[in-house]
């Protein structure tokens, strides 16, 4: 069984760059987050989709920030510009359903911004 | 006011030793409570649900106290293989929040 699938595992870009982050969800799971992770905010919800749809948004940190999900198998996560405080590790997750379903993570793109 | 907090630790202690974390939340509405374990430089992953009426998974037990709004999670027997670092996660709505995790270091 294949779980959530992320690329790249890491990325390392110089400033002002484009950074493009990959998702794959388990298949059947309608539900699909993006998450960023630092030592000092530790686990960061940035968006998440329902059945493709954005539905929350607000932890996006600015409009550098974007996300797409052009369908159930696929979504994206873009940083233009990178700047360095970018750097962290970015999770995407999928749940059979947002709510009360537990969320199975992918492995995560460290992402180093110089 | 953090949704959820967890005290950081860390938490060190020896093996076969019994460890309590607690977890405390904010939104009176929560209706689903998780446990996640993350490793280092690894994802999340779930280790448990913690229902209502507290639940058990081997070494590993979980209770919820709505009155007080917190979750627990006790870990008997500790194994080296147990250190990682403990989230704690609250759904209200839509809305998934996790804790900054507390670390355990079991020391052989």
């Amino acid at each position: 069984d294949a779980g959530v699938i992320q690329s790249p595992r890491h990325e390392v870009t110089e400033m002002g760059q484009e950074v493009t982050l990959r998702c794959k969800p388990i298949s059947g799971h309608n539900s699909l987050f993006w998450y960023r992770q630092t030592m000092m905010r530790g686990l960061e919800l940035l968006i998440y989709f329902n059945n493709n749809v954005p539905i929350d948004d607000s932890g996006m940190p600015e409009d550098r920030f974007s996300a797409k999900m052009p369908n159930a198998s696929f979504s994206t996560l873009k940083i233009q510009p990178s700047e360095p405080r970018d750097s962290a590790v970015y999770f995407c997750a999928s749940s059979f359903a947002s709510g009360a379903y537990e969320q199975y993570f992918g492995p995560g793109t460290r992402l180093t911004v110089t | 006011r953090k949704e959820v907090e967890q005290d950081p630790g860390p938490f060190n202690v020896p093996e076969g030793a019994t460890v309590a974390f607690n977890c405390t939340y904010s939104n009176s509405a929560s209706q689903s409570f998780f446990w996640y374990r993350q490793d280092c430089r690894k994802e999340p992953k779930l280790l448990m649900s913690v229902y209502s009426s507290g639940n058990e998974d081997g070494r590993f037990t979980a209770q919820l106290n709505r009155a007080s709004q917190y979750i627990s999670l006790l870990i008997r027997d500790s194994k080296l293989s147990d250190s990682a670092t403990y989230l704690c996660v609250v759904n209200a709505g839509n809305q998934f929040y996790f804790g900054t995790g507390t670390s355990l270091t079991v020391i052989p």
